[in-house]
């Protein structure tokens, strides 16, 4: 089946540094890219839609210059968390999907964010 | 607002036996209902679908019923293992097409 990489697994960093993570579709290309945040023994939340060669769409409440996403090519999406605080550790999660259909809708691994 | 919540966040169970997990859903324009199953420290996992046409589908040891009448969706696991435990979440388009996560519902398989 299709296969979303998400890199790195884990991350410590300390407070005030910018942490990048990569969300990869191996298999197919991803016209759009979803990004996640979760916190313990919580659900997942939607911070924002990628699309490729596009800004992304934020969900309300997110901040775009916090977290910066960039969508450059139909298998790769960043996520770059800017002057990262202990608030920011959380479980961020990566999907992607071909076209627009939630069907093929395929998640990554997960990376957890702590800062110090 | 939107929501989709579940009404247990904690099912135990013993192995071999059926596990059900409830979710309530608010908006009754969602057409499109998925469950996933997540396991500590990983992304979610596609177990089974349904559109707002169906009022059941069924997988492989898993069953998914919709009642849109009274907007609540469940999830039927049979011969519940203990590689079953995890949390479920269920998720429902919404207006948006986007993908809404209800709170998630921790199973533990007892052997």
């Amino acid at each position: 089946g299709a296969v979303v990489s998400q890199h790195p697994s884990w991350v410590i960093c300390k407070s005030g540094t910018s942490v990048k993570i990569e969300c990869r579709s191996l298999d197919f290309q991803a016209t759009t890219m979803f990004w996640y945040r979760q916190f313990p023994k919580q659900s997942l939340m939607l911070m924002a839609t990628s699309n490729e060669g596009s800004k992304a769409t934020y969900e309300q409440g997110v901040e775009k210059d916090k977290f910066l996403i960039n969508h450059a090519s139909l298998t790769l999406s960043t996520l770059t968390v800017t002057s990262a605080h202990p608030e920011d550790s959380s479980f961020y999660i990566c999907s992607a999907m071909p076209g627009q259909k939630l069907e093929k809708l395929f998640f990554g691994s997960g990376t957890q964010l702590s800062v110090l | 607002g939107e929501s989709v919540g579940l009404h247990l966040p904690t099912l135990s169970v013993q192995e071999g036996d059926n596990s059900i997990i409830n979710c309530a859903y608010s908006n009754s324009a969602s057409d499109y209902f998925i469950w996933y199953k997540q396991e500590s420290g990983k992304g979610p996992q596609f177990i089974i679908d349904i559109r707002s046409n169906m009022d059941k589908r069924q997988g492989q040891r898993v069953t998914v019923l919709l009642n849109k009448t009274v907007k609540h969706l469940s999830l039927q696991i049979a011969a519940t293992q203990p590689g079953d435990s995890a949390v479920y979440f269920c998720a429902e388009t919404g207006n948006t097409g986007k993908l809404i996560f209800g709170q998630g519902t921790t199973l533990q398989v007892k052997p």
